[in-house]
């Protein structure tokens, strides 16, 4: 079974300054996907970013980006010009790249605090 | 636009009066998902449909039940609601492609239990 860590339960960063978050995951599988999912204070959990596996490239989203170092099976993220908008719980996952019923395997999460 | 829609934003139910939330989306996806989620904490799997086909997870307490009467609309209903049971809960959907696998998720309902 695949299972996600995020070992910080809490960061701050200064607004306008870059932070990262952890993520570490373990799997069997050569072809996978990984997300990093932020979930606003009583709001919606929306999709940051997406990773491909097979890709060697790591994913960018504007001020988002990953660091994916597949052989260490580590997915970070890093948010450049933190924005008072950033503040959310951040959650790692894992999914399957085959089987129909793909489930999302979550970390425990990040609560991120911006400080202005 | 297309969205996942999740009805009502706020529950308040008595202990042990059966309750039920909906779920809608738009997107015609043929995968949908319930999570439960506690504070600070990660969502947590019940169930899912792809299509019609309901799959229950293992630790799915029997209170936890399910209804996919069409591909645009899910309910999740708690017959007999306890007070472990206040929680946010999460719909989502994702396309029967395997591609990219992404999940989109619904604002959630939280459930008030007195």
């Amino acid at each position: 079974a695949q299972t996600v860590t995020q070992s910080q339960p809490e960061m701050s960063v200064q607004e306008a300054e870059t932070v990262t978050l952890s993520c570490t995951y373990d799997t069997s599988e050569s072809d996978y996907y990984l997300f990093w999912y932020k979930q606003p204070p009583s709001r919606q959990m929306i999709l940051v970013i997406r990773q491909e596996a097979y890709k060697q490239q790591n994913a960018t989203e504007n001020r988002f980006s990953v660091n994916f170092q597949k052989a260490a099976k580590s997915f970070s993220l890093k948010i450049s010009d933190s924005q008072l908008g950033d503040a959310a719980m951040y959650f790692c996952a894992y999914t399957s790249l085959t089987g129909a019923n793909s489930k999302l395997t979550f970390g425990k999460g990040i609560t991120l605090s911006v400080r202005p | 636009d297309a969205m996942v829609i999740q009805n009502p934003r706020y529950q308040v139910t008595q202990f042990g009066k059966p309750v039920t939330l909906s779920c809608s989306q738009t997107l015609n996806h043929n995968v949908m998902y319930w999570y439960q989620q506690k504070s600070s904490q990660a969502p947590k799997l019940l169930f899912h449909y792809y299509d019609k086909d309901f799959n229950n997870e293992a630790d799915t307490p029997d209170n936890f039940q399910s209804r996919r009467p069409n591909t645009s609309f899910c309910f999740l209903d708690i017959r007999s609601p306890g007070l472990g049971d206040a929680a946010m809960y999460l719909c989502a959907t994702r396309g029967g492609r395997a591609y990219y696998n992404e999940q989109f998720f619904g604002p959630g309902t939280r459930l008030t239990v007195l």
